[in-house]
């Protein structure tokens, strides 16, 4: 089966500190992978997409970034953060029609 | 635009109540996910759907695509259910798009 493994769960960073949140998958190859983000009191909101190695698309233009080093991590960065970037972000892998997709644990981030 | 509603955005029951929250939807849909953020922030995948119903131990997910409505159900709700229930919408092959939640909170 499919699984993600997304970490670190919560973080805590200073204003300009930089970021890097990672993400995993097992039992799947060449997956389509996704960055999500739900801001305080909103839905969550796609950042990032990626279809393959070195494949990243974005949604929407931020102080962010992301990066597809290896077929099954998926990579969301900052250089550095401001407080609007806290909230809580979530890495999805498109699955199967079967099975859908797959999410991992979350991460919530607090720029202090 | 595709667009997805959830009903009520917060919703307050005694313990073993039956819970209904609701998620309509603007367009056709491939699939539909109904997500359970825990309040730490975690995410579980609770149910797809793509039609009829599923169930789960007390929870219950049913889809009408006709009407482009699902519920999700909760019988004999206890306090370990208090949490932001989310449904995801996959429209045609476009990506998810989130409803904004519904926050569950079940009292003693």
């Amino acid at each position: 089966s499919q699984t993600i493994h997304q970490w670190p769960a919560t973080l805590v960073q200073p204003v300009g500190s930089p970021l890097s949140l990672e993400c995993t998958v097992e039992g799947t190859s060449n997956p389509n992978l996704y960055w999500y983000r739900q801001a305080a009191g909103r839905g969550l909101q796609l950042l990032f997409y990626s279809v393959g190695i070195g494949q990243i698309s974005s949604e929407v233009p931020q102080n962010l970034s992301a990066s597809r080093p290896q077929d099954r991590q998926f990579i969301l960065s900052s250089k550095k953060l401001l407080l609007s970037d806290s909230g809580f972000y979530l890495c999805a892998l498109e699955g199967t029609k079967v099975y859908g997709y797959t999410f991992g644990s979350g991460t919530r981030l607090t720029v202090v | 635009k595709n667009e997805v509603e959830q009903s009520p955005q917060n919703l307050t029951a005694q313990e073993g109540e039956f819970i209904t929250i609701n998620c309509s939807y603007s367009v056709g849909i491939s699939a539909l996910h109904w997500l359970q953020q825990h309040p730490g922030g975690g995410i579980v995948s609770l149910f797809m759907l793509s039609s009829g119903k599923k169930k789960h131990g007390r929870l219950i997910a049913t889809i009408n695509i006709q009407e482009k409505h699902s519920s999700l159900h909760i019988t004999a709700s206890h306090p370990r259910d208090s949490a932001v229930y989310i449904c995801a919408v996959v429209f045609g092959n476009e990506k998810l798009t989130f409803g904004t939640g519904t926050r569950l909170t079940i009292i003693p």
